[in-house]
């Protein structure tokens, strides 16, 4: 099946470690996305790729950092993790932008990030 | 004020009720809307895709979409302990590329 894959599922880090995460997908769409989720709250988008165009939100933090080294995989690289940044990290992907029907984005499991 | 408002919950309901889960916005600009389904320690799974007003009926959840009102809707009928998870709903501007959630409503179907 065509999916959206993410390791770890969880990862632990200590305060100042740098961490990266991984996404993987198999639907050949051309957008990736990392979102920030924490716990009882919305996802937040922090960036995306539209192939190899990173485009980042105004309000992430520079310690957020991305590589997209080819269509199939994204890494999220975290400089210097802080107690803050606890939370689940999600890929999404979608064949394009837009918001239309073909547009639509598809979520990873996420990975739950503990900083200690 | 927040760009979409969605009561948080918990919700919970016997097995078989009907549930309704709300979203209000208040961006005239979204087209798209979406309902994501989302497990403990899951990703979030789309459930119903929608973009313009009406229902659209997938088995037994039926998305409704007010433009007029700002408002969206997801019903689900014979509602199951499977069902019980975090209801997501997310909407983008015509041309957009960024979802804007709401907060989710946790949902909890008892037997």
């Amino acid at each position: 099946d065509a999916m959206v894959i993410q390791n770890p599922r969880y990862q632990v880090t200590q305060f100042g470690k740098p961490v990266t995460l991984s996404c993987s997908q198999t639907l050949n769409h051309n957008v990736m996305y990392w979102y920030q989720q924490k716990s009882s709250q919305a996802p937040k988008l922090l960036f995306h790729y539209y192939d190899k165009d990173f485009n980042n939100e105004a309000d992430t933090p520079d310690n957020f950092q991305s590589r997209r080294p080819n269509t199939s995989f994204c890494f999220l690289d975290i400089r210097s993790p802080g107690l803050g940044d606890a939370a689940m990290y999600l890929c999404a992907t979608s064949g394009s932008i837009g918001g239309g029907p073909g547009d639509t984005q598809y979520f990873g499991p996420g990975t739950r990030l503990t900083v200690l | 004020q927040k760009e979409v408002e969605q009561d948080p919950g918990p919700l919970s309901v016997p097995e078989g009720a009907i549930v309704s889960l709300n979203c209000t916005y208040s961006n005239s600009a979204f087209q798209y809307f979406m309902w994501y389904r989302q497990y403990s320690r899951k990703g979030p799974e789309l459930l119903m895709y929608t973009y313009s007003s009406g229902n659209k009926e997938d088995g037994r959840f039926t998305a409704q979409v007010d433009k007029s009102s700002k408002y969206i809707s997801l019903f689900i009928r014979d509602s199951q302990p499977s069902d019980s998870a975090t209801y997501l709903c997310a909407m983008i501007t015509g041309g957009g590329n960024k979802l804007t959630f709401g907060t989710g409503t946790q949902l909890k179907v008892e037997l």
